[in-house]
């Protein structure tokens, strides 16, 4: 596989559940993001990691919890959300500071 | 105020016309400038990176940045209903890891 692959594509949770979202880049990326995309509103940045280190937590609440195992796998593990956090969950790769990113096609996050 | 600022539209063409999406941003000191273009259902890709002021054509596509009033634009040439899409405009910084700061789109639809 190319690019970055996020699974699952669509997930629905109750508010006591308790789930992981995982992303994979095959691009050889120093850094990984992810990203919340609600309707009508900007990408929200979550968390960044860089080299595999946490650099940035944009005052995520602590439901969220990311995982960084290594530079190709990103993961965001999901415990007793609320159904505000419903949205497009992005997870994105980039190779250095002058350089776009590449995304991943989502997870479709439903909270009921 | 909001970091970047972008009309969410929709705006709605025919064929063949010349579409220009525009963004303002708050912060002299961002230096790259980006557009990305998000299907339904699918991740934003990277479609037009500019570094500093100025125009930057690709095909159909043509990116201006003018620094001095902090204006971002992208225009689309003989518009295809292909094109139809929701447009987004980010900015960064330099630095070591590559953050990028989202408008919230503009949904596009041309048709035929």
């Amino acid at each position: 596989e190319t690019g970055v692959t996020q699974t699952p594509r669509h997930l629905v949770m109750g508010m006591t559940n308790k789930k992981s979202l995982k992303c994979e880049q095959h691009l050889g990326h120093n850094a990984m993001y992810w990203y919340k995309q609600s309707a009508k509103k900007p990408l929200e940045l979550m968390f960044v990691y860089s080299l595999e280190e946490r650099v940035e937590n944009n005052s995520v609440p602590s439901r969220f919890s990311p995982e960084c195992p290594n530079s190709s796998h990103l993961f965001l593990h999901l415990h007793t959300l609320q159904p505000e956090d419903s949205a497009l969950y992005l997870c994105a790769s980039s190779q250095g500071a002058r350089h776009g990113y590449t995304f991943g096609s989502g997870t479709r996050l439903t909270v009921v | 105020q909001k970091e970047v600022e972008q009309d969410p539209g929709p705006l709605s063409v025919p064929e063949g016309a010349i579409v220009s999406l525009n963004c303002t941003y708050s912060n002299s000191a961002f230096q790259y400038f980006m557009w990305y273009r998000q299907y339904s259902r699918k991740g934003p890709e990277l479609l037009m990176y500019t570094y500093s002021s100025g125009n930057k054509e690709d095909g159909r596509f043509t990116a201006q940045v003018d620094k001095s009033s902090k204006y971002i634009s992208l225009f689309i040439r003989d518009s295809q209903p292909s094109d139809s899409a929701t447009y987004l405009c980010a900015v960064s910084f330099s630095g070591g890891y590559n953050k990028l700061i989202f408008g919230a789109g503009t949904r596009l639809a041309v048709h035929p």
